[in-house]
């Protein structure tokens, strides 16, 4: 078990760009999630996958953002034309399906900074 | 409709004191509670978590938490502060889909 991984895990970007951030996760889990995380706050809910499907997008998802999971294994998830107000740490957790699984893992998160 | 409300943003003891860290929910189901801990630049670590059973929950590093549904409470407590316990600490609830619902964080400092 090696643990949810994120990929880059800093990252400095000029508003405009557009940024890409990658999630391996455990390697059991068919659950995976991406939170967005801003300073002095707890992580909130972006989007998750039930394998490849993607099954809940929250209201905090504009259609700037994107997520896949082709293969159910990695995700990504990109923004497009990055704003000041998208830097924020993404985290990646996984879990397996409930009931099997009814706790979240995380990864190291990864720092989004739009200049 | 689930939420979390932690007591306190920021919490300094004395090295070797009492950690005490609130925590309150509101949930129309039987709630799953956990505690996550936030060291900084990184993820968060699950310390402890109430699913079913027995309502004081044991976690990583001495920490402990009791379940209180007369209360809606899952309070965290170690007895003995450490040092290295300097960290953000974040409620959640979640639920049998597993959607879950964090607190703001409360920021534990420990004075040597």
């Amino acid at each position: 078990d090696t643990g949810v991984s994120q990929d880059p895990r800093h990252k400095i970007t000029k508003r405009g760009q557009n940024v890409t951030f990658r999630c391996d996760p455990i390697s059991e889990h068919n659950r995976l999630y991406w939170y967005r995380q801003t300073l002095g706050q707890g992580p909130e809910f972006l989007t998750y996958f039930q394998n490849e499907a993607q099954l809940e997008k929250s209201r905090l998802l504009s259609d700037r953002f994107s997520a896949e999971r082709p293969k159910g294994s990695f995700s990504t998830l990109e923004i497009q034309r990055t704003e000041q107000g998208d830097s924020a740490m993404y985290l990646c957790a996984s879990s397996l399906t409930p009931p099997d699984g009814n706790t979240i893992y995380f990864g190291e998160g990864s720092w989004l900074t739009v200049v | 409709a689930q939420s979390v409300t932690q007591l306190g943003s920021h919490v300094s003891v004395s090295e070797g004191a009492l950690v005490l860290l609130r925590c309150n929910y509101s949930s129309s189901v039987p709630p799953y509670l956990f505690w996550y801990v936030q060291y900084p630049n990184q993820g968060l670590q699950l310390l402890l978590k109430y699913t079913t059973g027995a309502t004081l929950v044991k976690g990583i590093n001495g920490f402990e938490a009791e379940f209180k549904k007369s209360e809606t409470s899952f309070h965290l407590t170690k007895p003995s502060a450490h040092m290295s316990d300097a960290a953000e600490y974040f409620c959640a609830v979640g639920n049998t889909g597993n959607q879950f619902y964090f607190g703001t964080g409360t920021s534990l400092t420990v004075i040597p």
